[in-house]
């Protein structure tokens, strides 16, 4: 079964330190979501692509993230510098092409960043 | 824009129990609902969805969720819980406008011996 990857599993980092996160979504999925999740919380839209084209970075905060998604399948989400308040959950997931907005958004199972 | 409430951060249930787990959203537009299920430290994994049709939708383990548009509501119910029921629920919402999926700040199940 398709599944979405992340990587790595597991970061610690220490604050003012550059950190990404890597994420490959199912095969011909064209929407890509990051989420933020922090502990005891759900997840928060950082980020979505339609293909290589960001369609909603609202809640991105782009002092410091970034993201791209250059040939429109794999994905890297960055921070720098980071910050203790960054500590949290980081989720990719992917969706089926438009037209399909019935369908679920597939998870990968996350990158736990700590900031130290 | 769309929005989702989960009224409880915390459901403490005894085993075998029912429980129902609350959803309520709001939106100006159609909408998609999902319940996704999260175990410590994994993923979100959808547990169901409501797409049209029969509002009443049923999981493959024994949760069921009934889309109420009346009270634009999505509460999430299970007639007898498991240890292995224990997990955080999230409720979700996609409109038919965009592919913006939002969620809800999560419930979670806590099965008590």
């Amino acid at each position: 079964e398709a599944e979405v990857a992340q990587s790595p599993r597991y970061k610690i980092t220490e604050k003012s330190q550059a950190v990404a996160f890597w994420c490959d979504p199912i095969s011909g999925h064209a929407t890509l979501y990051w989420y933020r999740q922090i502990l005891g919380q759900g997840p928060e839209l950082l980020v979505q692509f339609q293909d290589e084209s960001v369609v909603d970075d609202s809640q991105l905060p782009k002092d410091r993230f970034s993201a791209e998604r250059l040939k429109g399948v794999d994905s890297t989400l960055k921070i720098q510098p980071a910050e203790l308040g960054d500590s949290a959950m980081y989720l990719c997931a992917s969706s089926p092409p438009g037209g399909l907005r019935s369908n679920e958004a597939f998870f990968g199972q996350g990158t736990r960043l700590t900031v130290v | 824009a769309q929005s989702v409430t989960q009224l409880d951060s915390q459901v403490p249930v005894f085993e075998e129990a029912p429980v129902e787990l609350r959803c309520n959203y709001s939106s100006s537009v159609s909408v998609y609902l999902f319940w996704y299920v999260q175990y410590p430290n994994q993923g979100l994994q959808l547990l169901l969805k409501y797409l049209s049709g029969s509002t009443l939708v049923e999981s493959i383990n024994g949760f069921e969720a009934e889309f109420n548009k009346s009270q634009t509501s999505f509460h999430l119910r299970k007639p007898s819980v498991h240890i292995s029921d224990t997990a955080e629920y999230f409720c979700a919402v996609r409109t038919n406008r965009d592919d913006k999926i939002i969620f809800g700040k999560g419930t979670r199940l806590h099965i008590l011996p």
